[in-house]
Parts: C-alpha cells; structure tokens; sequence
C-alpha cells in the first residue's frame, strides 16, 4: 500500500516562530502537494512539486516555503507563525500522469497561538 | 478557470438508506478525471471512486457508484445500503493538468 506521512499529528505553535512540516511517501512518486483544510473552504493548495528541487506556488502560497531535496520527503515552512495559519495541513502524492490516484496523509493539526 | 461546486454542505441520512452527493463542475477541456474522497473522522483521506471522462460508462465501487453526466458537468456520488461507516465528509474533485477539490459535503449517517 501507499503510505505517506506526516511526522507531527499535532502541534501548537509560538507567533513568530519557524514551522517546519514533513511529509515522507514510500512509492516514488514525483508529484507532491502541500494544502491547507479549514472548514468550509475545502482543500486548498499551497504549494506542490513535479520533482526533486522543482517547486510551483499554489493558490494560496504566502507565508509558505516548501523544501523538495529528496524525491520522497516533501517539507513545508511557516517562517513566522501567524494565528491565521492555525489549521490542518494536508501532504498528497501522486504519479506523474494526470488522472492518477491521489494519496493522501493523514494531516497535520497546527494551532499558532 | 475550473471550478467544483458541492451544493449540499452537510446531509444526514438513516442507515442503509441510500444518499446521493452532488457535485458540478465548469470546465472547457474534453479529456480530465473526476474523484470522490472520503476524509472520515480519523482524517485520513481516501480514494472512494474514480471516473474519465471519456469513458461513457458510470464507475461503480461496491455500494458506492456515480451518475456522470458529461454534457451536464455532473458528477454525482450515490451511496447504497449506507452504513455507519459512511460518516465522513465526501469531496469531489477535477483532474486535468491541476487538482481542483470541491468544499466537501458532511454526510452522518444515522442509527
């Protein structure tokens, strides 16, 4: 099976502080996601990667880095934590052709406080 | 732009009743994939059902199965015999060269 993980479940978070989010997939996927859930709003993307050290910004990358130096692990940064960006964080990934599955980690809950 | 509207934020149903999610989408391409995910109370978002467009057929997974109507831009999802189980929130989403989710629908199935 696919598996894709995000080290943190939970997290809480000073403002102003550097966050970093891992994500880890097992099945050699080139494309990786990064989005962002909070309720009412869906899933929106930040930023994603078709390879190692390619990045393309999302629909909602401010605040956001990502860092791909290895094809498996894909990690996000929150530079300087704000209140706003107190929500669940979504890692996917995926074969390179359009139309294939999306997996799916099981997210990472951060509250900035 | 593509855009994925689920017009039913949240639904609740008896169980093994059967329930249909609604999902609609605006597009100019001829050739993309659609998908349901289920994202249950653990969070843990999976694959429910898969359909390309140029297949005319409707996809079917066990209970689960779709009502696709290309020239409508409808992509609905029916579930069968509905279970506990089913609880979850449902998203539709479009695949071509991006991935467009829709803001999922809150199904509860009732005991």
């Amino acid at each position: 099976d696919v598996k894709v993980t995000q080290s943190s479940r939970y997290l809480v978070k000073r403002t102003g502080e550097k966050v970093f989010l891992e994500c880890v997939q097992d099945m050699d996927h080139e494309n990786m996601f990064w989005y962002r859930q909070d309720p009412g709003l869906g899933l929106r993307l930040i930023y994603f990667s078709y390879d190692v050290k390619m990045k393309e910004k999302g629909d909602i990358p401010e605040g956001y880095s990502v860092s791909r130096e290895k094809k498996e692990r894909f990690s996000l940064i929150l530079e300087s934590a704000s209140t706003n960006q107190t929500s669940m964080y979504l890692c996917a990934s995926s074969l390179p052709q359009s139309g294939n599955t999306i997996y799916f980690g099981e997210g990472s809950w951060l509250t900035v406080v | 732009a593509q855009t994925v509207t689920q017009s039913q934020p949240e639904m609740s149903v008896q169980e093994a009743e059967t329930v249909t999610l609604s999902c609609t989408y605006d597009t100019s391409e001829n050739n993309y994939y659609l998908f349901w995910y289920k994202q249950p109370p653990s969070r843990q978002m999976i694959l429910v059902i898969r359909q390309e467009a140029y297949k005319q057929q409707n996809a079917t997974e066990n209970r689960f199965s779709v009502n696709f109507q290309k020239a409508a831009k409808s992509f609905s999802l029916k579930i069968s015999d509905s279970q506990l189980g089913d609880t979850a929130m449902y998203f539709c989403a479009f695949v071509d060269d991006k991935i467009i989710f829709g803001k999922g629908t809150r199904l509860h199935i009732l005991p």
